[in-house]
């Protein structure tokens, strides 16, 4: 399967703590994206990383992507209750659509 | 927000009726997707249209007909609905990049699908 694979599905963590999820793959990407969608709305694109970065940044998100070992991390520092949303990563493997994951729910507790 | 919406929001119909959902752009943008999203599934591309009368079916197509007359207008057709047609309906849209590849996709509001 082309599709992400999000971990853990469901998070829940205190006010001002960090999230971390991640996403694992099989297949081999152009790029990796990270979309939020709040509940009953549209997905909103965070950030890119392409297949030769190896991190970047975006406000209080970070994200890594290790290609050795088909991997990408979605960090949120200083964590806030809007921040409560379903986390998404989505593949890009080819000039093809980008598959998209299942989803992290992340619930932020204030 | 990118300029996308789509009609109708909400819709209930009856199994065996056909269904038109609307997505309109105002990006100008090449691309243009239809997804469904279900519990346990994620988010499964349906069709997408790489430009006006290009379309190329995706992951979850049968029972799906798609139309783009003009870049700014893509819709989707069930031609007799089906219960399990039941989902929550995006539309995305994205640029093309240099060498064709695709950008970074914008989502609608999405419309929710009934089917009795």
């Amino acid at each position: 399967s082309q599709q992400g694979e999000e971990d853990p599905q469901a998070l829940s963590i205190q006010e001002g703590e960090n999230a971390t999820m991640n996403c694992s793959y099989k297949t081999s990407i152009n790029n990796l994206q990270w979309y939020r969608q709040n509940s009953g709305r549209g997905l909103v694109h965070l950030i890119l990383i392409r297949s030769n970065e190896r991190e970047k940044h975006s406000g209080r998100l970070r994200v890594t992507l290790d290609t050795s070992k088909k991997s990408s991390s979605l960090l949120i520092t200083a964590s806030r209750a809007a921040d409560t949303a379903s986390y998404f990563c989505a593949l890009q493997p080819g000039n093809t659509p980008l598959v998209f994951g299942k989803g992290t729910r992340l619930s932020v507790i204030a | 927000d990118a300029g996308i919406t789509q009609s109708p929001r909400h819709k209930v119909t009856e199994t065996g009726t056909p269904v038109t959902l609307r997505c309109h752009q105002t990006e100008n943008h090449r691309y243009m997707y239809w997804y469904r999203q279900d519990p346990g599934h994620g988010l499964r591309l349906i069709h997408y249209s790489y430009g006006v009368k290009d379309t190329d079916k995706g992951e979850v197509s049968d029972g799906y007909s798609v139309s783009r007359s003009k870049t700014e207008d893509f819709l989707l057709t069930l031609e007799s609905a089906t219960s399990s047609q039941t989902s929550v309906y995006f539309c995305a849209i994205s640029e093309s990049k240099a060498g064709g590849q695709q950008d970074t996709q914008y989502f609608g509001p999405g419309t929710r699908l009934t089917v009795l």
